[in-house]
C-alpha cells in the first residue's frame, strides 16, 4: 500500500502568514493527489484535486503543486478562517489512502 | 442542494453488529462512485470502503475486510455500511463521501456530517 507522510504535523503561525504544507509518497502516484481542510467537529473539505487544480469555490490563496512523491499545499497569507487541519490523500491506488493531517494553529 | 446524511450510528459491544446508511439527494447517486471514511476519536482519516456506481466492483481497507460489507441501493439513493464483529478499534465517526470523476483524477468533493460508532462493553 502506498504511505503518506505531512510535514509539519503541527504549526504555528500568525494571519497574512505564508504557510507551506509538504505531503510525501512512499512511492510515485503522478498527480493523483488531493487536499482536505477539516475544522473540529465538521467533515473535510475538498480544497484541491489533480495535485495541483483549486476546487471550485476554494479561495485563491489556496494553491497546491507537485507530482511523483512529493507535493506541497501552500497558503499565500493565512486567514483567520483558515486554521484547521489539513490532509493530503492519495488516489492513484485503491487503499486511498490519507496523510496524517497537518494542524494550523494561531501563534 | 447536494447533500449526503449519515445515519444508524450508536453504542454496541464488541463482537456486535452495526448497519450505517447514507442517503444521498440533489444529485444522481446511481451515476457516482461512493465510500465510507471513519475518523477515530482525535485521530486522523482512514479510508475504509469503496464501492462503483453500479456496485459491482467493490474494495476494503484491510483493517476491515471480511468483517464490513458495503452496499448501495440506487432505486433509493442509499449507501450502506453492514459491520460485525466489531472490535474498539473501530470506535469512530463514519463519513460516506462521493468521488467526484473529474476527467482524468478522483476526488472526495462531497462529505456526510458523520455518526458516530462506538464500540465498548
Amino acid at each position: 500500500d502506498i504511505q503518506l507522510t505531512q510535514s509539519p504535523s503541527f504549526l504555528s503561525a500568525s494571519v497574512g502568514d505564508r504557510v507551506t504544507i509538504t505531503c510525501r509518497a512512499s512511492q510515485g502516484i503522478s498527480s493523483y493527489l488531493a487536499w482536505y481542510q477539516q475544522k473540529p467537529g465538521k467533515a473535510p473539505k475538498l480544497l484541491i484535486y489533480a495535485a495541483s487544480t483549486l476546487q471550485s469555490g476554494v479561495p485563491s490563496r489556496f494553491s497546491g503543486s507537485g507530482s511523483g512523491t512529493e507535493f506541497t499545499l501552500t497558503i499565500s497569507s493565512l486567514q483567520p478562517e483558515d486554521f484547521a487541519t489539513y490532509y493530503c490523500q492519495q488516489l492513484n491506488s485503491y487503499s486511498f489512502t490519507f496523510g496524517p493531517g497537518t494542524k494550523v494553529d494561531i501563534k | 442542494e447536494v447533500q449526503l446524511v449519515e445515519s444508524g450510528g450508536g453504542l454496541v459491544q464488541p463482537g456486535g453488529s452495526l448497519r450505517l446508511s447514507c442517503a444521498a439527494s440533489g444529485f444522481t447517486f446511481s451515476s457516482y462512485e461512493m465510500n465510507w471514511v471513519r475518523q477515530a476519536p482525535g485521530k486522523g482519516l482512514e479510508w475504509v470502503s469503496y464501492i462503483s456506481s453500479s456496485g459491482s466492483t467493490i474494495y476494503y481497507a484491510d483493517s476491515v475486510k471480511g468483517r464490513f460489507t458495503i452496499s448501495r441501493d440506487n432505486a433509493k439513493n442509499s449507501l450502506y455500511l453492514q459491520m460485525n464483529s466489531l472490535r474498539a478499534e473501530d470506535t469512530a465517526v463514519y463519513y460516506c463521501a462521493r468521488t467526484h470523476d473529474y476527467g482524468d483524477h478522483d476526488a472526495f468533493d462531497i462529505w456526510g456530517q458523520g455518526t458516530m460508532v462506538t464500540v465498548s462493553s
